[in-house]
């Protein structure tokens, strides 16, 4: 079935370094994914996405990998900030709108 | 440009009762799909909405119950409440047209339930 899952629940950095978060999934036929960031208080908030025929995709200061072979992802933030510090989840469409959530990631960032 | 509004931002209730969630999409947006997220998990799907019909549904039950008007707002219902359904439930918009070429979702700041 649909499952989506992160590595380590907690992870803490010093500001500047690079953060990689990491994720996991199950299902072989996922095509899509989706990084979001939830800050407290607030709802998930798209932060890069990739689908299964690309390996990598970069945006501003984060990258996602994709391997499907092993099927895992991950999010790379480069020099990391305080204002980075948040849950970060994995999401994985199978059906458009209908999104399958890991349990997130909570990411510290040490000033 | 209004994001997605939800509201209350927060509700108390006690078991037994009944509650109504409220959302008003992204504009441009027409179609909105709702979340339950328990403290420390991640949102679970439950259901959504597009030309005012429950186009898809998670592994919720018969209790969660929805609604989406002309103008593409959306409500929540849950009868019948228990202490589990105690959590942050989320909006989520997106546009249908899209569905296949933009798939990520604009999500409301949510309403916390609490059941006592």
């Amino acid at each position: 079935g649909e499952s989506v899952g992160l590595h380590l629940p907690t992870l803490s950095v010093q500001e500047g370094d690079n953060s990689i978060i990491n994720c996991a999934y199950s299902n072989s036929a996922s095509d899509y994914f989706i990084w979001y960031k939830q800050e407290s208080g607030k709802g998930p908030q798209f932060i890069i996405d990739i689908r299964s025929n690309m390996d990598k995709r970069q945006g501003q200061r984060v990258t996602v990998l994709l391997n499907k072979t092993v099927k895992h992802l991950s999010l790379q933030i480069a020099a990391t900030q305080p204002g980075d510090s948040a849950v970060y989840f994995c999401a994985e469409n199978m059906d458009a709108g209908k999104s399958t959530f890991g349990d997130g990631t909570t990411l510290t960032v040490k000033p | 440009d209004a994001g997605v509004t939800q509201s209350p931002t927060h509700l108390i209730k006690t078991r037994g009762q009944q509650v109504t969630l409220r959302c008003s999409p992204k504009s441009g947006h027409d179609t909105v799909s709702w979340y339950q997220q328990a403290l420390g998990q991640g949102p679970q799907f439950i259901f959504q909405y597009y030309e005012e019909e429950e186009r898809q549904r998670g592994n919720f039950p018969d209790r969660f119950s929805g609604h989406q008007f002309p103008n593409y707002s959306s409500e929540l219902n849950v009868n019948a409440l228990l202490l589990g359904d105690s959590a942050l439930y989320l909006c989520a918009s997106s546009s249908y047209r899209d569905r296949r070429t933009n798939e990520k979702l604009f999500f409301g700041s949510g309403t916390q339930l609490s059941v006592l």
